[in-house]
């Protein structure tokens, strides 16, 4: 199975940071985690990426497991523009897209 | 940098029709993958074209085809819509290699009667 298993659904309140986890149990070795997320009525965005070490961008930061099985999603100080739907990919060599699964439904309360 | 643009932003075809969606990609971007996402679900890959080709493709049946055009805009084409048919058909842009993140555009809505 090419998916990941993620929580349906998360709440945090906000300017607190955000763990959102990821099983990825089948991950190969040249497989890289993807992150994206989406909004209401937009299309998915990137969020971060990476292969072996924790990734920091400006947005988050992803911390993945030393036997690459797991990695989470940490978002430093959530605010209420990040409530979206997550979604944690594997991704392979390939031209075979993105899989998504369902993705976990983060909710920011105020 | 421009995005990705996609029109038109809402569609309705009758049972049948034929459907053209389209895209422009992002500046520079040499690859163009297409996503249909039904209500409540994550986006399901369709299909992928670099350099003018279709070089990957999920489930989907012959009837969704698309083009790439050497400005990296590109089509998708749905043949005899079926109501199933109904969602949102997002278009992502990106260089080549699978570490390159995917940059969506906001997606054509389709219903489909």
């Amino acid at each position: 199975d090419a998916k990941t298993t993620q929580p349906n659904s998360m709440e945090s309140n906000e300017e607190e940071p955000v763990h959102l986890p990821c099983n990825h149990s089948t991950i190969s070795g040249t497989d890289y985690i993807h992150w994206y997320r989406q909004l209401p009525s937009q299309g998915p965005e990137y969020v971060i990426h990476g292969l072996t070490s924790n990734v920091n961008n400006r947005m988050a930061s992803l911390a993945i497991a030393e036997d690459r099985k797991s990695s989470t999603l940490i978002l430093h100080r959530a605010t209420l523009r990040d409530a979206a739907v997550y979604y944690c990919i594997k991704k392979g060599g390939g031209a075979d897209g993105l899989t998504f699964g369902k993705g976990t439904h983060l909710i920011i309360q105020p | 940098e421009t995005g990705v643009t996609q029109s038109p932003t809402h569609l309705i075809k009758t049972r049948g029709q034929q459907v053209t969606l389209r895209c422009s990609s992002q500046s520079g971007h040499n690859t163009v993958s297409w996503y249909q996402q039904a209500l409540g679900q994550g986006p399901q890959f369709i299909f992928q074209y670099y350099r003018e080709e279709e070089n990957g493709r999920g489930n989907f049946p012959p009837r969704f085809s698309g083009l790439q055009f050497p400005n990296y805009s590109s089509e998708l084409n749905v043949n005899a819509l079926e109501l199933d048919d109904s969602a949102l058909y997002l278009c992502a842009s990106s260089l080549v290699g699978f570490d390159s993140p995917l940059h969506f555009g906001n997606g054509t809505r389709l219903t489909v009667t």
